[in-house]
């Protein structure tokens, strides 16, 4: 099954830790992107990328980090910078060809800093 | 810079009834237009979408939604609300040239009355 993975589900982290979440596609798909989900604000970009080894910033992406050293993969790095981790993460990507302007997103992983 | 306002944070509709959720956009140029649903503790799913062609768009799970240019308005309807149409709906539209990303809107939750 092709798909987009996204672990763990929940991840509990005490303040002042960095801690990553993981993206992983199976669709050969070429951009991938990370999102920051909170109640009553919809989608905020933090990072995407759209071929290997590059990668740009969103519109939230101060306290954050990203690598794409695979195409398969996209890990988001949550450090001690961010001033309010706690929110619902979604990883996101897009085909190649014509229809790059269309999303699949995985399951999410929901980040509580204690 | 283009954006989405969905209006209605909160809307609730009886089991058989019409929905109908809305949302409005600014864009520079023709819009790429998208509704995604969300169920709880999920990652986004693609409903529809509008890029060009017939204005009027039909999804998955009996949505359609019709492009309005003048209006600047993209609303989702479905003819007779089931339970489990009940969840968060995200209009978004894709972006203007040098801006190729998703923006989303802030999201309406849909309730059904059985």
């Amino acid at each position: 099954d092709g798909g987009i993975t996204q672990s763990p589900k929940y991840l509990f982290r005490k303040e002042g830790q960095n801690v990553t979440l993981s993206c992983e596609q199976n669709l050969n798909h070429d951009a991938m992107y990370w999102y920051r989900q909170d109640p009553g604000q919809g989608l905020r970009l933090i990072y995407y990328s759209q071929i290997v080894n590059d990668f740009q910033k969103g519109d939230i992406a101060e306290g954050y980090s990203v690598s794409r050293e695979k195409k398969e993969s996209f890990p988001l790095t949550v450090t001690s910078a961010q001033k309010n981790p706690t929110a619902f993460y979604l990883c996101a990507s897009t085909p190649p060809g014509g229809d790059t302007d269309t999303q699949y997103f995985g399951p999410g992983t929901r980040l509580t800093v204690l | 810079a283009q954006s989405v306002t969905q209006l209605g944070s909160h809307v609730s509709v009886s089991e058989g009834a019409l929905v109908l959720l809305r949302c409005n956009y600014s864009s520079s140029v023709p819009p790429y237009l998208f509704w995604y649903v969300q169920y709880p503790n999920q990652g986004l799913q693609l409903l529809l979408k509008y890029t060009t062609g017939a204005t009027l768009v039909k999804g998955i799970n009996g949505f359609e939604a019709e492009f309005k240019k003048s209006e600047t308005s993209f609303h989702l309807t479905k003819p007779s609300a089931h339970m489990s149409d009940a969840a968060e709906y995200f209009c978004a539209v894709f972006g203007d040239f040098g801006n190729e990303k998703l923006t989303f809107g802030t999201g309406t939750r849909l309730t059904i009355i059985p």
